[in-house]
């Protein structure tokens, strides 16, 4: 079946350290893969996608690759603000018309 | 940025009463899917509708739950008869096209007793 396995939070770090959010993907085929983004009170946002292997989202100083060998898209940013803190959702979609989402890993940045 | 509008944010049911979810999704959008997530689990699909037609649904949307599109602009999930297990942040979203991204509601906290 198509799933989504994020890491487990929540996730604290200081201003300014290196965050990874792991995410890693089973897909019966060829998935477009995306993270959202959720702050306090609001609904999920696209925070970044990509749509085939070897593809870089990125957005707002985020990344993430799709690798298609270990079938991963994990999250990175090399310098965390308070205002990332957020719940973060890695998800995918084959057709487009159903997705596929994790968990969600809450951040929470400390100054 | 235009926004999905979800009402209530919060709702309080007993068990077996009849619940409707609203949403007002964005004007120009034609797809249209409710998720849910139960505390600590993933966000789950529930239905996607296109063209005034459930499109693909999940094994989680049984006849307890049904959606519509009344007028043009509201989309609405029913649940029938709530159980405790419906107790989620349930999650309106609208898409322009298949493969564009999603645009979500601030979601409806259904809380059933």
């Amino acid at each position: 079946g198509n799933s989504v396995t994020q890491m487990e939070g929540p996730v604290t770090l200081s201003e300014e350290a290196f965050l990874t959010i792991n995410c890693t993907y089973t897909a019966t085929g060829y998935p477009s893969l995306f993270w959202y983004v959720q702050y306090p009170g609001e609904g999920l946002q696209l925070l970044l996608k990509a749509t085939k292997a070897d593809d870089k989202g990125s957005n707002k100083g985020f990344e993430a690759t799709y690798r298609k060998e270990t079938t991963s898209f994990h999250l990175e940013k090399g310098s965390v603000q308070v205002s990332d803190s957020a719940v973060y959702f890695c998800a995918l979609t084959l057709r487009g018309n159903q997705f596929y989402f994790g968990t969600g890993t809450s951040l929470t940045v400390i100054p | 940025e235009p926004e999905v509008t979800q009402t209530p944010s919060h709702q309080v049911t007993q068990m077996g009463q009849e619940v409707i979810l609203r949403c007002v999704p964005i004007s120009n959008h034609l797809y249209f899917y409710w998720h849910r997530q139960i505390l600590g689990q993933k966000v789950e699909f529930l239905v996607s509708f296109y063209n005034n037609e459930i499109s693909e649904k999940s094994e989680i949307f049984d006849d307890q739950f049904s959606v519509e599109r009344p007028d043009g602009s509201n989309f609405t999930l029913k649940i029938r008869s709530t159980k405790l297990e419906d107790s989620a942040m349930y999650f309106c979203a609208g898409q322009g096209a298949p493969n564009e991204k999603l645009f979500f509601g601030s979601g409806t906290q259904l809380s059933v007793l």
